[in-house]
């Protein structure tokens, strides 16, 4: 089946810099998602994006499909944005669901 | 905006019992899921359920789970006898075209 592989698995940042979290996946994929998982355990969606750059706030994403990856930029880091972040793709045929990397766990320090 | 609801938030729950994770998706959504994530790890695909039936399954649900739509709004996991290996957060979502929609997740701790 398709590999979601993230990287950094870990990243530490003071507060209001910058930072760009990878996802490359093994395959053809009919979407992929960004998520955050706040330290409640909830996965809050960031980014629903199959291809091109979506930006909300200071977020944004890009995924080069051809290529098999994606990018979540974060700008102005603030320590709210800490906890993990999940790219998952969707995959294609079957049942749609979606396979998940193993997190960039984000620590933002004040 | 709509949301999908999970209750319990936490249950605890002794090893050999029954549990029964209670779901409410969205309502126009048509595909339904639970996802499994044991502590520190990777969010993983347990099942998903289309036109009131399995469509698929992993290989981590096998005969001591199982879902049912009751009543055409609730989705329910049911785990039969409950092992030390099922404590994990699970999640309910339901698809549509603009991409998945989680629950908030119950913890589920077998003692």
């Amino acid at each position: 089946g398709i590999q979601v592989e993230q990287s950094p698995p870990d990243l530490i940042l003071q507060e209001g810099a910058n930072s760009t979290l990878r996802c490359n996946f093994s395959d053809s994929v009919n979407n992929l998602q960004w998520f955050h998982q706040n330290p409640w355990g909830q996965l809050i969606n960031l980014f629903y994006i199959p291809s091109g750059t979506k930006q909300n706030g200071r977020l944004s994403a890009t995924t080069v499909a051809t290529e098999r990856y994606s990018l979540l930029y974060i700008s102005s880091s603030q320590t709210t944005d800490s906890g993990v972040y999940f790219c998952a793709a969707l995959t294609q045929g079957g049942s749609e669901k979606l396979v998940f990397g193993k997190g960039t766990k984000l620590t933002v320090n004040p | 905006e709509p949301e999908v609801t999970q209750t319990p938030s936490h249950q605890v729950t002794q090893m050999g019992q029954e549990v029964i994770l209670r779901c409410v998706p969205i309502s126009n959504h048509l595909y339904f899921y639970w996802y499994r994530q044991i502590l520190g790890q990777k969010v993983e695909f347990l099942v998903s359920f289309y036109n009131n039936e399995i469509s698929e399954k992993s290989e981590i649900f096998d005969d001591q789970f199982s879902v049912e739509r009751p009543d055409g709004s609730n989705f329910t996991l049911k785990i039969r006898s409950t092992k030390l290996e099922d404590s994990a957060m699970y999640f309910c979502a339901s698809l549509e075209i603009y991409g998945y929609t989680f629950g908030s997740g119950t913890r589920l701790t077998v003692v």
